[in-house]
């Protein structure tokens, strides 16, 4: 069974940088889109972006200026760094599995909190 | 303001059937590009419903079904039950953001 696992600061200040990394286990990272989604508090979700397995991205073009991701399949995890972050970035981030660009996410960790705050 | 058009909330008492609806544009929906559903319990990550419009993922009971036309689509639910309280998402493709679009989601109260 695929499983994945968000990590990362809970806190981060404003105008610092939010990164959290996302753990796969139970299953390749091979040929696969990986996806951050994150929903704000009292809002719906939001796709942030995908890297697939090879290093390819795409983003979010409302994101895009602040937004980096990487991947490392030798430790099949891939990463998300979101730059100037500002109260409006508080939200659960979760991080997902796409088999394609047009597909659903058939699998998701089980989120993280990060709040932005002094 | 989502991308993808959901009513903010629905109720049916249990037994019933009810219908939550999408609605997109000719960048998504309406350009062919295959409608997904989730099912978001509350303090749980999102949970594929149904993808590629219609199909369901092993393990979900047939009483969920999604249906797709023009640039719209909806997902029933019958038979409701308690535990099927939570907020329920739509998400497609959309071709002018080049990525994935979600509706705003939909809260399902259980009478």
């Amino acid at each position: 069974q695929v499983q994945l696992q968000e990590s990362g600061p809970g806190l981060v200040k404003p105008s610092e940088t939010l990164s959290l990394t996302c753990t796969v286990s139970g299953g390749s990272i091979s040929s696969y889109y990986w996806s951050w989604i994150r929903r704000p508090p009292g809002k719906g979700l939001e796709w942030i972006g995908y890297i697939y397995y090879t290093g390819t991205t795409n983003y979010n073009p409302s994101l895009k200026s602040r937004v980096t991701m990487s991947v490392d399949t030798s430790r099949k995890q891939f990463s998300l760094e979101l730059s100037s972050v500002t109260a409006a970035d508080t939200a659960i981030y979760y991080c997902a599995r796409i088999p394609g660009p047009y597909s659903g996410y058939d699998y998701w960790g089980q989120g993280t909190l990060v709040t932005v705050s002094s | 303001q989502s991308v993808l058009t959901q009513p903010p909330s629905v109720s049916g008492a249990p037994g019933q059937r009810v219908t939550i609806s999408c609605t997109g544009s000719s960048s998504n929906i309406g350009a062919g590009y295959d409608v997904h559903w989730y099912q978001q319990l509350p303090g749980t990550a999102p949970k594929l419903l149904i993808y590629g419009n219609s199909n369901r993922p092993s393990g979900v009971p047939d009483r969920f079904s999604g249906s797709k036309s023009g640039t719209s689509a909806s997902l029933a639910i019958t038979g409701l039950q308690a535990e099927d309280e939570a907020d329920y998402y739509c998400q497609s493709f959309d071709s002018s953001l080049g990525g994935s679009v979600f509706g705003g989601g939909t809260k399902l109260t259980v009478l």
